[in-house]
């Protein structure tokens, strides 16, 4: 079953807007995960947030992470039209060695 | 160092015939997690290995799946008498420790096909 649940579906914006995705959860967790997957390629990591975390940043990417709602954001600054992808969040269950990913956010940036 | 390498990229089989996937962890990692996708869909986990056990294996089919990782070699991911809802795209992808915390590296993914 689907740990994590990513909303939206999918999201087009304009070339230097930011773009806004979030993560729901289920159970607890260790981490959480984003990753991208470009049209018929594998997954790339993107960022990890531990559960005693908060929020984190890598260049132009920003994760928060809420325990209390068992939810994260993934946002991404100043879009480029190389971002687009589909965006995932993945958790390893607490207790639990295996890594379950949500459905994904389809990005979309207009040129 | 090579990434998590998957061949072979595409797979036809008829129904009926037996699929083998393979998968070979980027150098160092002795931990393999096996994935199927669909289109327009997340990833749904399938099982996971270590060198010569399997961990978890509470997203396999029952029948017809199996898989390995042996001492020596790629894992394989095995489908026997494969149906037309076997087709999907299957990602391994590695880690070198496994458990908490841990990134996964993917591989490029077989795209299975079955006529």
């Amino acid at each position: 079953s689907q740990q994590g649940e990513e909303d939206p579906q999918a999201l087009s914006i304009q070339e230097g807007e930011n773009a806004t995705m979030n993560c729901s959860y289920k159970t607890s967790i260790n981490n959480l995960q984003w990753y991208r997957q470009n049209s018929g390629r594998g997954l790339v990591h993107l960022i990890l947030i531990r559960s005693n975390e908060r929020e984190k940043h890598s260049g132009r990417l920003r994760v928060t992470l809420d325990t209390s709602k068992k939810s994260s954001s993934l946002l991404i600054t100043a879009s480029r039209a190389a971002d687009t992808a589909s965006y995932f969040c993945a958790t390893d269950v607490n207790r639990d060695d295996k890594i379950i990913f949500g459905k994904g956010t389809r990005l979309h940036i207009l040129p | 160092n090579a990434g998590v390498m998957q061949n072979p990229r595409h797979l036809v089989r008829r129904r009926g015939q037996e699929a083998r996937l393979r998968c070979s962890p980027m150098k160092g990692h002795s931990h393999v997690y096996w994935y199927r996708q669909l289109p327009e869909e997340g990833l749904k986990f399938m099982v996971y290995l270590q060198k010569e056990n399997i961990i978890d294996e509470s997203g396999m089919p029952k029948e017809r799946f199996s898989a390995e990782f042996p001492k020596e070699g790629p894992s394989i991911l095995r489908i026997q008498q494969v149906v037309r809802g076997d087709s999907a795209a299957y990602f391994c992808a590695s880690s070198p420790d496994g458990g908490y915390g841990e990134k996964l590296f993917f591989g490029s993914g077989t795209q299975l096909s079955v006529l």
